[in-house]
């Protein structure tokens, strides 16, 4: 079975201070895909990133980064100096490989970032 | 403007009255799917579609129905909506599977009172 599972339900922080969000996921295929979605308050789901399961390389996009681990079954987000813009929900989601539109979410992680 | 358009954006109903939220993508995407989204259990899929007059149950498909009749629309048909309906709404494209991200439309708020 497809899972992915974010314990984090919700984290706060002071602006500038550094915070990951932790995704661990669950599969049996040897290929798969990962990605990373904001929702900002104003409710809309922005695609942040998406990784597939042989490219282990981390990734840097200006604040963010991300680490994927196939070892542990983890893609964690981090965000450096973290600013009130910051403030979402996020959404880790895994994709099987195979012909299908099914994208498996997590719970969500509320960040809320307080200057 | 590449985008994904539904509406209404916000309805409220009562129980049994039959309503259609519209999905509308101008990317020429092949896939297509509905999502729910309720507190605590993140989204869920409704239905998926690989094309056109190609549909396919998602996790939650129980009360609802859809339809692809082109490849631009993928409208959700509630027949009988009960209060447990109650959800934010997303539609949703992408160009293939798996590989490519979806893109969502921007969410319909429904109240089944």
């Amino acid at each position: 079975a497809q899972k992915v599972t974010q314990a984090q339900t919700e984290i706060s922080v002071v602006e500038k201070e550094d915070v990951t969000l932790d995704c661990v996921y669950e599969t049996r295929d040897t290929t798969y895909y990962l990605f990373w979605y904001k929702q900002p308050p104003s409710g809309e789901l922005v695609f942040l990133i998406r990784r597939n399961s042989f490219d282990e390389q981390n990734e840097i996009s200006g604040r963010y980064s991300w680490n994927f681990q196939k070892s542990t079954s983890s893609f964690n987000f981090t965000i450096t100096a973290s600013q009130v813009v910051d403030s979402a929900v996020y959404f880790c989601a895994l994709r099987r490989s195979y012909n299908t539109d099914k994208l498996i979410f997590g719970t969500g992680t509320r960040l809320q970032v307080f200057p | 403007e590449a985008q994904v358009t539904q509406n209404p954006r916000y309805l409220i109903t009562v129980t049994g009255k039959k309503l259609t939220v519209t999905c509308s993508q101008n990317m020429n995407h092949e896939y297509m799917s509905w999502y729910r989204q309720d507190p605590g259990l993140g989204l869920r899929q409704i239905y998926y579609s690989m094309n056109v007059e190609v549909t396919d149950k998602g996790d939650v498909p129980e009360g609802y129905k859809v339809s692809r009749k082109e490849k631009r629309n993928f409208p959700l048909i509630l027949e009988s909506p009960s209060p447990n309906q109650t959800s934010l709404y997303f539609c949703a494209s992408s160009l293939f599977a798996s590989v490519y991200e979806q893109y969502f439309g921007p969410g319909t708020r429904l109240t089944v009172t």
